[in-house]
C-alpha cells in the first residue's frame, strides 16, 4: 500500500502569514507524529497523535503552532503568523498501533520556507 | 531529559570497506528502544535498526550490525561492505518505552567514495 504522504512538499510564505501542512499516515495507523527538522539537524518532536487524540504537544514550540487529526486519519499542521525561524522541513510518521512498539514509518517531509 | 549525541558530523568509507558510526545517549529510564535511522538526499526517513534494551544480544540486519554498551550508554552502527547507496544522513534516536517520543542525534553524513 502507499507511505506516509505530506503535501505541499515545498511551501514559500512571507513572514507573518498563516500556513497549513497536510499528512496522510499509512492507512490505519493509529499513532500520527509531526516532527520539525531545521537544516543540518535531527528532526524535534512536536507532536503525537492516537487517533483523534492529541495526547503530547509538548515540543510544539510556540502557541502559533497547532495540529489536529479530527477524524483519527489526515493531520493537518498550522503554523499562525509564520516567522524566520519556522522555516524547516516538517516531518510526518505514522505507525500501527502505540500498545506495542512499532515502527514509525516518516512521510517525505514538507519544506517551509519564510521569507 | 533524554539526549542523544553523535559526535561525527561526516564520515567517508571507500566501497566495500567497513565504516562505524558512534552514538552516545543519556537516560535515567531502564526500559527503552534505540534506534538508527536513514534519511536519503530524497529525504524520506528509514529505519535501519533498532535494539531494545533489555535485549543483551546486539541487533544485526544484513550488513548492519550495532554495538550496544549499556552500561556506557553507547550505540554505534557498523555498516560492513559498503555500497553506493549507503550514503545518506544516520540518525541515531532514542525512545523510553511506555512513550511514543523519539529523540535524534544530530546526524551523521555518510560519504561512499567508490
Amino acid at each position: 500500500g502507499a507511505g506516509v504522504s505530506q503535501s505541499p512538499r515545498y511551501k514559500v510564505a512571507k513572514r507573518g502569514q498563516d500556513v497549513a501542512l497536510r499528512c496522510d499516515p499509512i492507512s490505519g495507523h493509529v499513532s500520527l507524529f509531526w516532527y520539525q527538522q531545521a537544516l543540518g539537524q535531527g528532526p524535534e518532536f512536536l507532536t503525537y497523535f492516537q487517533n483523534e487524540a492529541q495526547l503530547d504537544k509538548s515540543g510544539l514550540p510556540s502557541d502559533r503552532f497547532f495540529a489536529e487529526r479530527p477524524e483519527g486519519s489526515v493531520s493537518t499542521l498550522k503554523i499562525q503568523r509564520t516567522q524566520q525561524e519556522d522555516s524547516a522541513v516538517y516531518l510526518c510518521a505514522s505507525s500501527l498501533d502505540p500498545r506495542v512498539y512499532n515502527e514509525q514509518f516518516f512521510g517525505p517531509g514538507t519544506r517551509l520556507t519564510v521569507l | 531529559a533524554q539526549t542523544v549525541t553523535q559526535s561525527q558530523p561526516e564520515m567517508s568509507v571507500q566501497e566495500a570497506e567497513t565504516v562505524t558510526l558512534s552514538c552516545t545517549y543519556d537516560t535515567s529510564e531502564s526500559d527503552y528502544y534505540l534506534f538508527w535511522y536513514k534519511q536519503p538526499p530524497s529525504r524520506q526517513m528509514i529505519l535501519v535498526i533498532r535494539q531494545e534494551a533489555y535485549k543483551q544480544q546486539n541487533a544485526t540486519e544484513n550488513r548492519f550490525s550495532v554495538n550496544f554498551q549499556k552500561a556506557a550508554k553507547s550505540f554505534s552502527l557498523k555498516i560492513s561492505d559498503s555500497q553506493l547507496g549507503d550514503a545518506a544522513m544516520y540518525f541515531c534516536a532514542y525512545k523510553a518505552g511506555g512513550y511514543q517520543k523519539v529523540t535524534f542525534g544530530t546526524g551523521t553524513k555518510l560519504q561512499v567514495i567508490p
